[in-house]
């Protein structure tokens, strides 16, 4: 059965620092992972798509790889806003459906 | 914004009655998913659709019912609503089921009391 973690829970930054958000899982066999993005009370936004062939994606100030042989991914935010603050959740798809992590709530302050 | 709109966005119901849940997408996507978000459990399947009147569970399926008669909707039944249905459920939508993005409504807050 995959399992997804996130690591850390919570994580809290000033401004403008460059932060690293962890997503492991334990079946290498995925067909992608997908990063999203949750603001409180809203849906999920959809920040980056890998594919298992993939080493990484990158769209603007995100920055996401992955390492499915040793069941990794990480989530580059550089030069961190306030509005950046939601919870980032990632998601694995082994077929049929997306297994989730529990997600790291970001506080960025300003 | 995938177009997906979830109906209704927020319900408050009675033990022991039936709830139907609507999820309408625009985008002609094969694939729909209901998904239910807790406190401490994350997001968890409910059931999915491949195509019309196709359709198969999920991890946390028992209560629930589905169906999906045409491409752009997936209804999902609680078929006699219990307290720990209480929840956020979340519908998404994806192309085919291996490498495509899968994107999601806005979610239906659904209190049982």
């Amino acid at each position: 059965k995959q399992e997804v973690t996130q690591i850390p829970a919570a994580l809290s930054v000033p401004e403008g620092e460059n932060l690293v958000l962890n997503c492991s899982f334990t079946d290498s066999a995925i067909y992608n992972l997908q990063w999203f993005r949750q603001d409180p009370g809203k849906g999920l936004t959809s920040l980056l798509l890998i594919q298992s062939s993939q080493r990484e994606q990158t769209s603007g100030r995100l920055n996401a790889s992955l390492d499915k042989s040793s069941g990794r991914s990480t989530l580059y935010i550089a030069a961190s806003q306030p509005g950046d603050s939601a919870t980032y959740l990632c998601a694995v798809n082994s077929g049929n459906k997306l297994v989730f992590g529990a997600g790291t709530i970001l506080r960025v302050k300003s | 914004d995938a177009g997906i709109t979830q109906s209704p966005r927020h319900k408050v119901t009675e033990t022991g009655t039936p709830v139907t849940l609507r999820c309408h997408q625009t985008e002609n996507h094969r694939y729909m998913y209901w998904y239910r978000q807790d406190p401490g459990h994350g997001l968890r399947l409910i059931h999915y659709s491949y195509g019309v009147k196709d359709t198969d569970k999920g991890e946390v399926s028992d209560g629930y019912s589905v169906s999906r008669s045409k491409t752009e909707d997936f209804l999902l039944t609680l078929e006699s609503a219990t307290s720990s249905q209480t929840s956020v459920y979340f519908c998404a939508i994806a192309k085919d089921r291996d490498n495509t993005e899968a994107f999601f409504g806005q979610g239906t807050r659904l209190t049982v009391v």
